[in-house]
């Protein structure tokens, strides 16, 4: 069936960097933009960016430019999201997420979700 | 940006019941090219990722049950749960999909009266 497996959850220190992997499966890869969202705790949704796997392509928040960058490995099917210097309030869940296709065209909202990597920034 | 701004940020309602949520953008959504609304909601139960519920504001996913509905154009917009079930009580975001950075609704809390 079609997932996202995302990596497991992250402690960092303040300043540190964190990359966060989501496998693909059960469809083509390269087919299908993915795009990272964030989730503090207790709070609501925070989209960061997206990447095109088939040509790399990617665009993020002007939050978070310079900061978070997005890259893929095509013969795994994986989609990376790096994050540096990292503050206390990117402690958050992190999702990725497959952007919708139909037949004939994709739009940037999001169909199949992993289950989001935790990451956790404390000195 | 486009500010997403929902209402109520919570919501008591009945078993049974209809629950109505809604939400605002503060420009519109409505993309001329396409004739339209670049808005979406998602379903969250805690602990587990959002799932998508309605797109284009009134075409629900496959598998969501018909209870659910979306309706509104340009800058307004609302999720109807017609005969509300215990396992709809969770949160509920919207999201436009218009520009980037495509932006989410605060998120309304559905519990049970």
């Amino acid at each position: 069936q079609v997932q996202l497996v995302q990596s497991g959850a992250e402690v960092k220190k303040p300043e540190a960097s964190v990359k966060v992997s989501c496998k693909a499966s059960g469809y083509t890869f390269t087919g299908y933009s993915v795009h990272w969202v964030r989730q503090a705790p207790g709070q609501g949704l925070e989209w960061m960016g997206w990447i095109n796997p088939n040509s790399g392509r990617t665009h993020s928040a002007q939050k978070f430019q310079g900061r978070v960058t997005m890259t893929r490995d095509t013969s795994i099917s994986t989609a990376y999201m790096e994050l540096s210097r990292l503050a206390s309030d990117d402690t958050a869940v992190y999702y990725c997420a497959r952007e919708y296709c139909s037949s004939t065209t994709c739009s940037p909202f999001m169909d199949v979700w992993g289950k989001g990597t935790t990451v956790t920034v404390s000195s | 940006d486009i500010v997403m701004t929902q209402s109520p940020d919570s919501l008591a309602v009945s078993l049974g019941e209809r629950a109505t949520i809604n939400c605002k953008s503060s420009q519109s959504v409505l993309y001329s090219s396409n004739n339209k609304n670049h808005l979406a909601w998602y379903q969250q139960k805690p602990g587990q990722p959002p799932k998508l519920l309605i797109y284009w504001a009134s075409t629900r996913e496959s598998g969501v049950p018909d209870r659910f509905s979306g309706s509104g154009s340009g800058t307004d917009f609302t999720l109807t749960i017609n005969s509300l079930q215990a396992e709809d009580v969770t949160v509920y975001y919207c999201q436009q999909y218009y520009s980037t950075p495509y932006t989410f609704g605060q998120g309304t809390k559905l519990e049970i009266k």
